[in-house]
């Protein structure tokens, strides 16, 4: 069973990157899926952030494209999101997600709150 | 991209209630049209998959039908545990994206 963990900062300030990892158990990264950022900022809906094949290759979305990069590290079977040059509407709970049901998320992270403030 | 228009925003109902949901999609969508249930403090959690497929351990009163470009989630009797966010979501082959979700709550 294909369990994500998200670890990383709570508290980010204003201008600097955001860091978060999310880590694997269950399954190598490497062998399958893609591996998928999506955050919900309070109050508002979720949005796709950005997704990484077992492959490497990477897509985002075009709204945050210029800021964001996510990547694997197989060797720890993790995968992370870096956001640069944040300001308040970044802050949101980030949930790590994999979609291995028919392109649908069936596999979620807890979720990690991060506030960006100085 | 896609851009998926959801609704409505709110809806209020009584438990007992048949309640529909609706999103539009920018797009033909082929068959990758996905529906969560999201709590506060939770992940969300697939609710259906592939436009009508029921995802693990939710109960047959929840359905979802369409094709195309419009597609919807019924409820056919709702039950208190049922009051929460609804999410549609697209995959169009290379992004994922959300409608904007619609808040169920008790009328």
């Amino acid at each position: 069973q294909v369990q994500l963990q998200e670890s990383g900062p709570g508290l980010v300030k204003p201008s600097q990157t955001l860091s978060l990892t999310c880590t694997v158990s269950g399954f190598p990264i490497s062998g399958n899926y893609y591996w998928v950022w999506i955050r919900q900022a309070p109050g508002k809906g979720l949005e796709y952030v950005g997704s990484v094949s077992h492959t490497g290759s990477a897509s985002y979305n075009p709204s945050l494209k210029s800021r964001v990069t996510i990547s694997l590290d197989t060797s720890k079977n993790q995968f992370s999101l870096k956001v640069n040059s944040v300001t308040a509407a970044d802050s949101a709970v980030y949930y790590c997600a994999s979609p291995q049901l028919e392109f649908s998320f069936d596999v979620w992270g807890q979720g990690t709150m991060v506030t960006v403030s100085s | 991209d896609i851009q998926m228009t959801q609704s409505p925003s709110t809806l209020s109902a009584s438990v007992g209630d048949r309640v529909t949901i609706t999103c539009r999609a920018s797009q033909t969508i082929t068959r990758y049209l996905a529906w969560y249930q999201h709590k506060p403090g939770k992940a969300p959690k697939l609710l259906i998959y592939k436009v009508s497929s029921l995802g693990s351990g939710f109960p047959s009163r929840f359905s979802g039908s369409g094709s195309g470009t419009e597609f919807t989630l019924t409820i056919s009797s709702v039950q208190p545990d049922d009051f929460a966010s609804y999410y549609c979501q697209a995959y169009d082959g290379s992004s994922w994206t959300f409608g904007q979700g619609t808040k169920l709550e008790i009328k």
